[in-house]
């Protein structure tokens, strides 16, 4: 049983495009929605997250869009460059502050930015 | 990754043999977390901890055990370890139970 569902699996932009991610989620319990960047050989890094009381949040060239009642979040990246070239997660999790908010990660996008 | 070192790194192990990996933190954070990485599935929780001694199931247990006798290190046993237990695996820890800061990874081959 898959929560989190993330699309596409893989894509390719060119550098100066926007790269789109975007992930759906069943649970309407869940309360927040992080996503991480992973490049090879690393652990994955913590890239942006928001909560479902707002529908946008920016962070530089990074924004999350949030549709609370399709139960969807997207991650844009704009103006792509070769160092984003690395893989993204979508993740969500229920607040449980006494057992430690569980995120549950979709299956990953693996972004080639080409120059 | 500052704050959090896993080992060993890479670990080649045979069938039916015990395997243990380490997570250790020097941050003080309460929650700990196990995750595996595999293709096609992300990263799914196998077990996790809010406090020394309390741990508790994730979503793929069945085959692992996890202590966490000390604050800063959480350890998780493959008691017998199997082919599908073939995976990387990632610790991660968090203070407030938000905001994961992920370790290298263990990559485990069960041959």
């Amino acid at each position: 049983q898959q929560q989190v569902k993330q699309s596409p699996q893989s894509l390719i932009v060119q550098k100066g495009g926007i790269s789109i991610i975007n992930c759906a989620y069943e649970n309407t319990a869940f309360d927040y929605f992080p996503w991480y960047q992973q490049f090879p050989g690393k652990g994955p890094a913590l890239l942006i997250a928001i909560r479902p009381d707002v529908s946008e949040k920016k962070e530089g060239r990074f924004t999350i869009s949030f549709n609370k009642s399709a139960k969807q979040f997207s991650l844009h990246i704009m103006d792509s460059q070769p160092g984003d070239s690395a893989t993204y997660f979508c993740a969500a999790s229920r607040g449980n502050k006494a057992a430690g908010n569980k995120l549950t990660f979709g299956g990953g996008t693996r972004v080639l930015v080409k120059p | 990754d500052a704050g959090i070192t896993q080992s060993p790194r890479h670990k080649v192990t045979e069938t039916g043999t015990p395997v243990t990996l380490r997570c250790h933190q020097t941050e003080n954070h309460r929650y700990m977390y196990w995750y595996r990485q595999d293709p096609g599935h992300g990263l799914r929780l196998i077990h996790y901890s809010y406090g020394v001694k309390d741990t508790d199931k994730g979503e793929v247990s069945d085959g692992y055990s996890v202590s966490r006798s000390k604050t800063e290190d959480f350890l998780l046993t493959l008691e017998s370890a199997t082919s599908s237990q073939t995976s990387v695996y990632f610790c991660a820890i968090s203070d407030r139970g938000y905001g994961y800061t992920f370790g290298s990874g263990t990559r485990l081959t069960v041959v």
